[in-house]
């Protein structure tokens, strides 16, 4: 069975920083791309980045490029995402998702971590 | 990027059928996958590669595509299926995801 839990959600105030993880298991982790996606309150899901499998390639949405950094350990099966300059707008429940490239989709996903910048 | 972009919300009377639409450019080249988002839940895959079905998912629950635009239908709708549905497809570069705005559906 699939599970992903992230943890490392909390309070911060603007400007600070905050690291996200997700355990991942019940799969090859090193065999799929992973990806983050928020959402913030009464708002819509937003990507936020995605990582390849072996390469480690990066992608970044616009709205966070040079502020965060998503990394992962396929040694132990685990996603993270740095998010530095933290801004009130990056309040929103975190998700840690899983991508099933051969029907280009995002197939399993965490129950979430919420992340409330604020002063 | 792209966008894709869906009607806010719908109403559906029990057991009745109801579809809701996704479109963009985006899906001229990428298949939608739709999401099912309920209060305090995770999304669920409902619908991936124009009408693929994970374990689980009922039958009444099913996808289309043509040309820019994505369809999902719930056929004999069920209180269960009342929660936000969101469409996804990879955008334009075909590295990113774009997301539409995302549909409630109501069951009345």
């Amino acid at each position: 069975e699939v599970q992903l839990l992230e943890s490392g959600g909390g309070l911060v105030q603007p400007g600070g920083s905050l690291r996200l993880s997700c355990a991942a298991s019940g799969f090859n982790f090193r065999d799929y791309a992973m990806s983050w996606v928020r959402q913030a309150p009464g708002k819509g899901l937003e990507w936020v980045s995605s990582i390849s499998g072996s390469d480690e390639v990066t992608y970044y949405a616009d709205s966070v490029k040079g502020r965060f950094t998503i990394s992962r350990d396929n040694s132990k099966n685990t996603l993270s995402l740095q998010m530095n300059s933290l801004r009130v707008e990056d309040t929103a429940e975190y998700y840690c998702v899983k991508e099933f490239e051969y029907l280009d989709t995002l197939d399993y996903w965490g129950q979430g971590t919420l992340v409330t910048v604020s002063s | 990027s792209s966008e894709l972009t869906q009607d806010p919300a719908v109403s559906v009377a029990l057991g009745q059928t109801v579809r809701i639409t996704c479109q963009g450019d985006s899906l001229r080249s990428y298949y939608a996958s739709w999401y099912q988002k309920k209060p305090g839940q995770a999304p669920v895959l409902v619908i991936s590669d124009r009408n693929n079905r994970p374990s689980g998912i009922p039958y009444r629950i099913s996808g289309s595509s043509s040309r820019n635009t994505a369809s999902l239908t719930i056929s004999g709708a069920q209180a269960e299926d009342e929660a936000d549905y969101y469409c996804s497809s990879r955008d334009s570069s075909g590295y990113q995801w774009v997301f539409g705005g995302g549909t409630k559906v109501t069951v009345l």
